[in-house]
């Protein structure tokens, strides 16, 4: 079956630091690919998403590029801020037809003065 | 993107209790998802709902414990029934809108004391 993984955190950085959440996925078919972000406290928001090999996906200064050779999809912001504090999830899904989406575990992300 | 409104965002209940969640679309979807988010852990599907047929529950989830109600294209309910400590847990509801993907609600942070 479909599955995700990212890497495990927590990830504490710098104010300023370079980000990268790492993700792969292994996947029946040609799904599309997601980042959410989870703020303390809140639900799920999209972050940013791909919906075919080498499509880039970016969202307030955040990037990530769906990469069907290395089966990866990692998220990478070039100057984190504090707030960017949260909890990080790579999905996968194939969109129309109401299919779920498959989750990995998720990655925090504390950023610090 | 749809907008979906949950509710309650919290409660705290007693063992044995059950709790019915509530989520609110404000444009007419086929699927909706119930989620669970168990403390510290990534999102589990527990079922989907589709408009006028019985959910679909996934493994380890069942109708006794979870139903759930589905009566228009907007609206569907997720009853959390004879509740245990283990219960606690943030419960999502999703629906997927065309290309864009899939919107969340803000989440039920469910305490069972």
């Amino acid at each position: 079956g479909d599955s995700v993984t990212q890497m495990e955190g927590p990830v504490t950085l710098s104010e300023e630091a370079f980000l990268t959440i790492n993700c792969t996925y292994t996947a029946t078919g040609y799904p599309s690919l997601f980042w959410y972000v989870q703020y303390p406290g809140e639900g799920l928001q999209l972050l940013l998403k791909a919906t075919k090999a080498d499509d880039k996906g970016s969202n307030k200064g955040f990037e990530a590029t769906y990469r069907k050779e290395t089966t990866s999809f990692h998220l990478e912001k070039g100057s984190v801020q504090v707030s960017d504090s949260a909890v990080y999830f790579c999905a996968l899904g194939v969109t129309g037809g109401g299919n779920k989406l498959t989750f990995g575990t998720g990655t925090q992300l504390k950023v610090e003065l | 993107s749809a907008v979906i409104s949950q509710k309650p965002s919290r409660d705290i209940c007693q063992r044995g209790t059950s709790l019915t969640i509530q989520c609110q679309v404000d444009s007419q979807v086929t699927m909706m998802f119930w989620y669970r988010q168990q403390p510290g852990q990534s999102l589990t599907l527990i079922a989907t709902a589709n408009q006028g047929s019985e959910a679909t529950y996934e493994s380890g989830f069942v109708i006794d414990k979870f139903p759930i109600s589905r009566p228009n294209l907007t609206f569907s309910t997720l009853t959390v029934s004879n509740m245990s400590p283990e219960d606690s847990s943030i419960y999502l509801c999703s629906v997927e809108v065309g290309t864009y993907g899939y919107t969340f609600g803000s989440g039920t942070r469910l305490t069972v004391v």
